[in-house]
Protein backbone atom coordinates (compact mmCIF):
# COMPACT_ATOMS: atom_id res chain seq x y z
CA UNK A 1 0.00 0.00 0.00
CA UNK A 2 0.98 3.64 -0.31
CA UNK A 3 1.39 5.93 1.99
CA UNK A 4 3.79 7.77 4.30
CA UNK A 5 5.95 6.30 7.09
CA UNK A 6 7.32 8.12 10.15
CA UNK A 7 9.81 6.71 12.30
CA UNK A 8 10.37 6.35 15.34
CA UNK A 9 7.17 6.72 16.67
CA UNK A 10 8.94 7.85 20.23
CA UNK A 11 12.11 9.45 20.27
CA UNK A 12 13.84 10.79 23.52
CA UNK A 13 16.55 13.48 23.33
CA UNK A 14 18.97 14.77 25.45
CA UNK A 15 20.27 18.13 26.22
CA UNK A 16 22.72 19.57 23.51
CA UNK A 17 22.27 16.16 21.22
CA UNK A 18 20.95 16.59 17.57
CA UNK A 19 18.00 14.18 16.32
CA UNK A 20 16.63 13.48 13.10
CA UNK A 21 13.08 12.51 12.50
CA UNK A 22 12.25 10.23 9.38
CA UNK A 23 9.87 10.40 6.68
CA UNK A 24 9.78 8.47 3.66
CA UNK A 25 6.86 8.10 1.26
CA UNK A 26 6.08 6.07 -1.87
CA UNK A 27 3.17 7.96 -3.08
CA UNK A 28 4.92 9.17 -5.85
CA UNK A 29 4.35 12.94 -4.42
CA UNK A 30 6.25 15.77 -5.38
CA UNK A 31 5.51 18.30 -2.11
CA UNK A 32 6.11 17.41 1.60
CA UNK A 33 5.86 19.09 4.77
CA UNK A 34 6.99 19.54 8.28
CA UNK A 35 4.28 20.64 11.22
CA UNK A 36 4.62 20.56 14.80
CA UNK A 37 1.72 19.79 17.33
CA UNK A 38 1.83 20.78 20.67
CA UNK A 39 -0.96 19.55 23.23
CA UNK A 40 -4.21 21.33 22.57
CA UNK A 41 -2.77 22.78 19.78
CA UNK A 42 -2.50 22.67 15.98
CA UNK A 43 -0.28 22.31 13.40
CA UNK A 44 2.36 24.92 12.42
CA UNK A 45 4.35 24.33 9.42
CA UNK A 46 8.08 23.89 9.92
CA UNK A 47 9.47 23.36 6.56
CA UNK A 48 8.25 21.96 3.17
CA UNK A 49 9.49 21.25 -0.06
CA UNK A 50 7.96 21.00 -3.48
CA UNK A 51 10.76 19.31 -5.50
CA UNK A 52 14.02 17.57 -5.17
CA UNK A 53 17.28 19.51 -3.31
CA UNK A 54 15.19 22.84 -2.66
CA UNK A 55 12.80 23.58 0.17
CA UNK A 56 11.48 26.74 2.21
CA UNK A 57 11.18 27.83 5.61
CA UNK A 58 7.79 27.81 7.36
CA UNK A 59 6.18 29.72 10.17
CA UNK A 60 8.81 28.12 13.09
CA UNK A 61 11.99 26.88 11.11
CA UNK A 62 14.39 28.43 13.89
CA UNK A 63 16.14 25.02 15.89
CA UNK A 64 15.15 23.21 12.68
CA UNK A 65 16.77 21.84 9.56
CA UNK A 66 16.24 19.81 6.45
CA UNK A 67 17.23 18.29 3.42
CA UNK A 68 15.70 16.32 0.36
CA UNK A 69 17.97 14.80 -1.61
CA UNK A 70 15.40 12.28 -2.38
CA UNK A 71 11.73 13.05 -3.91
CA UNK A 72 10.52 9.64 -1.37
CA UNK A 73 12.12 11.44 1.55
CA UNK A 74 12.02 14.61 3.75
CA UNK A 75 13.97 14.19 7.13
CA UNK A 76 14.16 16.47 9.89
CA UNK A 77 16.77 17.49 12.06
CA UNK A 78 15.69 18.67 15.65
CA UNK A 79 19.13 20.93 16.47
CA UNK A 80 20.39 21.87 20.13
CA UNK A 81 19.44 25.46 19.29
CA UNK A 82 15.89 24.47 19.66
CA UNK A 83 14.88 24.77 23.10
CA UNK A 84 11.56 23.56 23.93
CA UNK A 85 11.26 20.34 21.21
CA UNK A 86 8.96 18.62 22.99
CA UNK A 87 6.35 18.19 20.72
CA UNK A 88 4.36 16.00 18.15
CA UNK A 89 6.16 15.89 15.09
CA UNK A 90 3.72 15.21 11.77
CA UNK A 91 5.13 14.96 7.92
CA UNK A 92 3.00 15.56 5.28
CA UNK A 93 3.16 14.90 1.45
CA UNK A 94 0.95 16.29 -1.62
CA UNK A 95 0.69 15.27 -4.93
CA UNK A 96 0.38 18.78 -6.78
CA UNK A 97 -1.74 21.91 -6.85
CA UNK A 98 -5.12 22.05 -5.35
CA UNK A 99 -4.70 18.27 -3.92
CA UNK A 100 -5.44 17.71 -0.19
CA UNK A 101 -2.14 16.60 1.79
CA UNK A 102 -1.78 12.70 2.95
CA UNK A 103 -0.15 11.98 6.72
CA UNK A 104 2.11 10.15 8.70
CA UNK A 105 1.43 8.90 11.69
CA UNK A 106 3.95 11.01 13.75
CA UNK A 107 6.81 11.20 15.75
CA UNK A 108 6.43 11.96 19.45
CA UNK A 109 9.93 13.70 20.56
CA UNK A 110 10.33 13.80 24.67
CA UNK A 111 13.75 15.59 26.22
CA UNK A 112 15.67 13.13 29.10
CA UNK B 1 -4.26 37.57 5.13
CA UNK B 2 -5.02 33.36 5.46
CA UNK B 3 -6.79 32.42 9.01
CA UNK B 4 -9.08 29.82 9.57
CA UNK B 5 -11.41 29.85 13.27
CA UNK B 6 -13.10 27.03 14.93
CA UNK B 7 -14.70 26.32 18.05
CA UNK B 8 -12.56 24.37 20.26
CA UNK B 9 -14.97 21.87 21.91
CA UNK B 10 -18.15 19.87 20.99
CA UNK B 11 -20.21 17.41 23.22
CA UNK B 12 -22.93 14.99 21.60
CA UNK B 13 -25.21 12.51 22.81
CA UNK B 14 -24.39 8.66 20.71
CA UNK B 15 -27.01 8.79 18.24
CA UNK B 16 -27.26 12.73 17.84
CA UNK B 17 -26.20 14.91 14.70
CA UNK B 18 -23.28 16.54 15.17
CA UNK B 19 -21.84 19.94 13.39
CA UNK B 20 -18.49 21.00 13.49
CA UNK B 21 -18.30 24.98 12.44
CA UNK B 22 -15.57 26.33 10.74
CA UNK B 23 -15.01 29.86 8.97
CA UNK B 24 -12.05 31.18 6.68
CA UNK B 25 -11.15 34.53 5.44
CA UNK B 26 -9.33 34.30 1.82
CA UNK B 27 -11.79 34.44 -1.04
CA UNK B 28 -9.06 32.90 -3.64
CA UNK B 29 -9.38 29.23 -1.33
CA UNK B 30 -9.79 26.48 -3.78
CA UNK B 31 -10.30 23.36 -1.76
CA UNK B 32 -11.95 23.27 1.72
CA UNK B 33 -10.84 19.79 3.49
CA UNK B 34 -11.79 18.14 6.69
CA UNK B 35 -9.12 16.28 8.45
CA UNK B 36 -9.91 13.63 11.56
CA UNK B 37 -7.10 13.10 14.25
CA UNK B 38 -7.69 10.64 17.11
CA UNK B 39 -5.17 10.31 20.13
CA UNK B 40 -1.66 9.70 18.95
CA UNK B 41 -2.01 9.44 15.51
CA UNK B 42 -1.37 11.81 12.24
CA UNK B 43 -4.61 13.49 10.48
CA UNK B 44 -6.81 11.35 8.41
CA UNK B 45 -8.24 13.25 4.83
CA UNK B 46 -12.18 12.71 5.84
CA UNK B 47 -13.55 14.66 2.87
CA UNK B 48 -13.31 17.72 0.44
CA UNK B 49 -15.23 19.98 -1.19
CA UNK B 50 -14.40 22.79 -3.97
CA UNK B 51 -15.23 26.29 -4.05
CA UNK B 52 -17.95 26.43 -6.46
CA UNK B 53 -19.88 23.42 -4.74
CA UNK B 54 -22.43 24.01 -2.02
CA UNK B 55 -22.81 20.27 -0.37
CA UNK B 56 -21.44 17.88 -1.01
CA UNK B 57 -22.51 14.52 1.22
CA UNK B 58 -20.64 10.82 2.03
CA UNK B 59 -22.14 8.45 3.66
CA UNK B 60 -23.07 10.10 7.38
CA UNK B 61 -20.62 13.54 6.13
CA UNK B 62 -22.10 16.23 4.66
CA UNK B 63 -20.34 18.83 4.45
CA UNK B 64 -22.35 22.24 3.35
CA UNK B 65 -20.12 25.53 2.04
CA UNK B 66 -21.69 28.99 2.55
CA UNK B 67 -19.36 30.84 0.37
CA UNK B 68 -20.82 34.37 0.54
CA UNK B 69 -20.21 34.37 4.66
CA UNK B 70 -16.78 31.94 4.24
CA UNK B 71 -18.40 29.33 6.55
CA UNK B 72 -18.19 25.32 6.26
CA UNK B 73 -19.50 22.80 8.28
CA UNK B 74 -19.21 19.04 8.34
CA UNK B 75 -22.44 17.32 10.55
CA UNK B 76 -21.79 13.92 11.32
CA UNK B 77 -25.31 11.87 11.44
CA UNK B 78 -25.54 9.34 13.77
CA UNK B 79 -22.81 10.08 15.81
CA UNK B 80 -20.88 6.99 17.33
CA UNK B 81 -18.20 6.65 20.01
CA UNK B 82 -15.49 5.89 17.41
CA UNK B 83 -15.94 9.28 16.26
CA UNK B 84 -14.67 11.10 19.31
CA UNK B 85 -11.49 12.59 17.61
CA UNK B 86 -10.03 16.32 16.73
CA UNK B 87 -11.66 17.56 13.34
CA UNK B 88 -9.37 20.07 11.25
CA UNK B 89 -11.11 22.14 8.97
CA UNK B 90 -8.44 23.35 6.37
CA UNK B 91 -8.02 25.34 2.83
CA UNK B 92 -5.69 25.41 -0.19
CA UNK B 93 -5.40 28.27 -2.11
CA UNK B 94 -4.96 28.88 -5.87
CA UNK B 95 -1.09 28.11 -5.48
CA UNK B 96 0.99 25.74 -4.79
CA UNK B 97 3.38 24.90 -1.86
CA UNK B 98 3.30 26.68 1.61
CA UNK B 99 0.01 27.71 1.15
CA UNK B 100 -2.32 25.26 3.29
CA UNK B 101 -3.85 26.92 5.74
CA UNK B 102 -5.37 24.67 8.97
CA UNK B 103 -8.14 25.50 11.62
CA UNK B 104 -6.56 24.72 15.43
CA UNK B 105 -9.22 21.77 15.64
CA UNK B 106 -12.84 21.08 17.27
CA UNK B 107 -12.21 18.28 19.93
CA UNK B 108 -15.80 16.14 19.45
CA UNK B 109 -16.61 14.36 22.43
CA UNK B 110 -19.31 11.88 22.28
CA UNK B 111 -20.98 10.79 25.42
CA UNK B 112 -23.11 7.53 26.08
Amino acid sequence: DGGITQSPKYLFRKEGQNVTLSCEQNLNHDAMYWYRQDPGQGLRLIYYSQIVNDFQKGDIAEGYSVSREKKESFPLTVTSAQKNPTAFYLCASRRGRNQPQHFGDGTRLSIL
Amino acid sequence: GEDVEQSLFLSVREGDSSVINCTYTDSSSTYLYWYKQEPGAGLQLLTYIFSNMDMKQDQRLTVLLNKKDKHLSLRIADTQTGDSAIYFCAESMNNYGQNFVFGPGTRLSVLP
